[in-house]
């Protein structure tokens, strides 16, 4: 199966500071490649996504990149708020949903 | 549209006792599916299924069954509970396996077990 990696486990910065946030996945195969925002207690809700026919996509301060060469992608949040912070999960997909382990993004005033 | 609902959203149980965990969609989506997170191991698959009839196992399926007799339900059945299996519980749903769309979760199950 699919083994997706999400680097870093955790990622302070100041406000508006830049945030990135990288995954590498194994299958070649994979085809569809979301992100998925978690506030504490809540249920993980989708950001933003790509394909892979697809080398870049932004909205608004979000935008996402995709290697299919070396199989990694990241996400990257410009203009960073407090509302921002959050678990950030990445996800590789052929025919299931393979997620990372997430990463706990903290935006300090 | 209501998306995903899931009932309860929070249950305690003691150790041998079995429960049942409700996921319904109003999205006519096709595949759904039931995750475990626990602190620093993401979001595990248990379960999943690509239309009324069919379920196949995930990640971490032991200790769990499934059924899909509607497009809309998708229970997941606590046989015997145990410790291990204390975690939140999120049922998801999309149009159809490799369809290339998202999942969409319903709010999550917080169970205990002691």
């Amino acid at each position: 199966g699919e083994n997706v990696e999400q680097h870093p486990s955790t990622l302070s910065v100041q406000e508006g500071d830049s945030a990135v946030i990288k995954c590498t996945y194994s299958d070649s195969a994979s085809n569809y490649f979301p992100w998925y925002k978690q506030e504490l207690g809540k249920r993980p809700q989708l950001i933003i996504d790509i394909r892979s026919n697809v080398g870049e996509k932004k909205d608004q301060r979000i935008a996402v990149t995709l290697n299919k060469t070396a199989k990694h992608f990241s996400l990257h949040i410009t203009e960073t708020q407090p509302e921002d912070s959050a678990v950030y999960f990445c996800a590789a997909t052929r025919n299931q949903f393979y997620f990372g382990t997430g990463t706990s993004l903290t935006v300090i005033p | 549209n209501a998306g995903v609902t899931q009932t309860p959203k929070f249950q305690v149980l003691k150790t041998g006792q079995s429960m049942t965990l409700q996921c319904a969609q109003d999205m006519n989506h096709e595949y759904m599916s039931w995750y475990r997170q626990d602190p620093g191991m993401g979001l595990r698959l248990i379960h999943y299924s690509v239309g009324a009839g069919i379920t196949d196992q995930g990640e971490v399926p032991n200790g769990y069954n499934v059924s899909r007799s509607t497009t809309e339900d998708f229970p997941l059945r606590l046989l015997s509970a145990a410790p291990s299996q204390t975690s939140v519980y999120f049922c998801a749903s999309s149009y159809g396996q490799g369809s290339g769309s998202p999942l969409h979760f319903g709010n999550g199950t917080r169970l205990t077990v002691t």
